[in-house]
């Protein structure tokens, strides 16, 4: 099987301007979630998708966004961009009923 | 907030010799889980442990879970360079900032 895909794996963008970051999970994972590493916060929780839907969501700003497509592969968008949001943005999924979460390589976005 | 703490932060050590690396966590769990990270790529999952186990090995990994300490350790044997990594601890989707090890050759 093909593992988790992130896209695109570098971006630099100017502060003001918005970002769109695409994951797609495991063939048959359902359960997409976002993190953001940075090296003094450490890998934070952003949300987790389901089918769909939003079912956790960590303590980030309304700037963070994201959805999920009926075919599981999810997007994440981030408007407004500040230089704090340079970061490692990780992508996981899990299998259905699954507990183990398989990452992507991430997607490393510089603000400048 | 995060709920796994490592320690330490930083670990050198020489190939052959063994790695601990220890987490404490804030809430109870249904298991916990350890992952490494190769220089600023995606994790990768290494072991869980169910909150009712104690101890689970994996090759040359060896985790306990002690619950009512809200403690975890990874015990790497016999290092090698390769595995010169971060290490994470996590209780669901709560990370704590990792345990840099340097295994020298």
């Amino acid at each position: 099987k093909a593992g988790v895909t992130q896209t695109p794996r570098y971006l630099i963008k100017t502060r003001g301007q918005q970002v769109t970051l695409s994951c797609s999970p495991i063939s048959g994972h359902r359960s997409v979630s976002w993190y953001q590493q940075t090296p003094g916060q450490g890998l934070q929780f952003l949300f987790e998708y389901f089918s769909e839907t939003q079912r956790n969501k960590g303590n980030f700003p309304g700037r963070f966004s994201g959805r999920q497509f009926s075919n599981s592969r999810s997007e994440m968008n981030v408007s407004t961009l500040e230089l704090g949001d340079s970061a490692l943005y990780l992508c996981a999924s899990r299998r259905p009923g699954g507990e183990t979460q398989y990452f992507g390589p991430g997607t490393r976005l510089l603000v400048l | 907030s995060q709920q796994g703490e490592e320690d330490p932060q930083a670990l050198s050590i020489q190939e052959g010799e063994n790695a601990t690396m220890n987490c404490s966590y804030k809430t109870s769990i249904n298991n916990l889980q350890w992952y490494r990270q190769n220089s600023g790529r995606g994790l990768v999952h290494l072991i869980l442990i169910r909150s009712n186990e104690r101890e689970k090995h994996s090759g040359r990994l060896r985790v306990t879970l002690d619950t009512s300490k809200k403690s975890s350790s990874l015990l790497i044997t016999a290092s090698r360079a390769a595995d010169t990594a971060s290490y994470f601890c996590a209780t669901e989707s709560i990370f704590g900032k990792g345990t840099k090890l340097t295994v020298n050759p």
